[in-house]
């Protein structure tokens, strides 16, 4: 079975810091590797998804890699902003259909 | 473009009552996914459907719990029965197929009392 975990569980840090969040996953026969954010009593908003085949994907101020020999994704959020708090979720394909497993999720909080 | 519409977008119900959740996709996107979020689980995958068919159902946690999509399009989730451990957001999400990113609702927050 999937274990996907994500360290930090939560994270403060100052407005315009760069920082990075992890996700290591057991099974490296993984599909795609999705990262989300997630607003208190909102849905999930896709930010970046990287193909199996992919070491990384880049948007803006976001830069995800892949490493399925190690089990390690990571998130790169460059000069962050107080907009960029919420929780961060890292999610994993491993099958048809493209189910996702889910991460534990880091809170991030930046301050100003 | 509308995205994925949820509702009930909040639902409170008493202890042995049946809900049903309803999932409106994004038009044109032929797979849709239910997964629940509840505070001691995360986020857990329920059941999957490509067209009106669901390959993959399992994830749903016993047999109160069923799904039906109609149409291609709008799909209900029906819980029945439902206990307390029942009580969680349960997100809907719909892509274009199955390998492709993956556009959720703002889910339904669901309490049983």
């Amino acid at each position: 079975k999937q274990e996907v975990t994500q360290i930090p569980a939560a994270l403060s840090v100052p407005e315009g810091e760069n920082l990075v969040l992890n996700c290591s996953f057991t099974d490296s026969a993984i599909y795609n590797l999705q990262w989300f954010r997630q607003d208190p009593g909102k849905g999930l908003t896709s930010l970046l998804l990287i193909q199996s085949s992919q070491r990384e994907q880049t948007s803006g101020r976001l830069n995800a890699s892949l490493d399925k020999s190690s089990g390690r994704s990571t998130l790169y959020i460059a000069a962050s902003q107080p907009g960029d708090s919420a929780t961060y979720l890292c999610a994993l394909s491993t099958g048809g259909g493209n189910k996702l497993t889910f991460g534990t999720g880091t809170q991030l909080k930046v301050e100003l | 473009g509308a995205g994925v519409s949820q509702s009930p977008s909040n639902k409170v119900t008493e202890k042995g009552k049946d809900v049903e959740l309803r999932c409106d996709p994004i038009s044109g996107h032929t797979a849709l996914y239910w997964y629940r979020q509840s505070l001691g689980q995360g986020l857990e995958f329920l059941i999957y459907f490509q067209g009106n068919s669901a390959p993959d159902k399992s994830g749903l946690p016993s047999d109160r719990f069923s799904a039906e999509r109609t149409g291609g399009s709008v799909s209900t989730l029906t819980i029945q029965r439902t206990q307390q451990e029942d009580s969680a957001v349960y997100l809907c999400a719909s892509s274009l197929g199955g390998s492709n990113i993956q556009y959720f609702g703002a889910g339904t927050r669901l309490s049983v009392l």
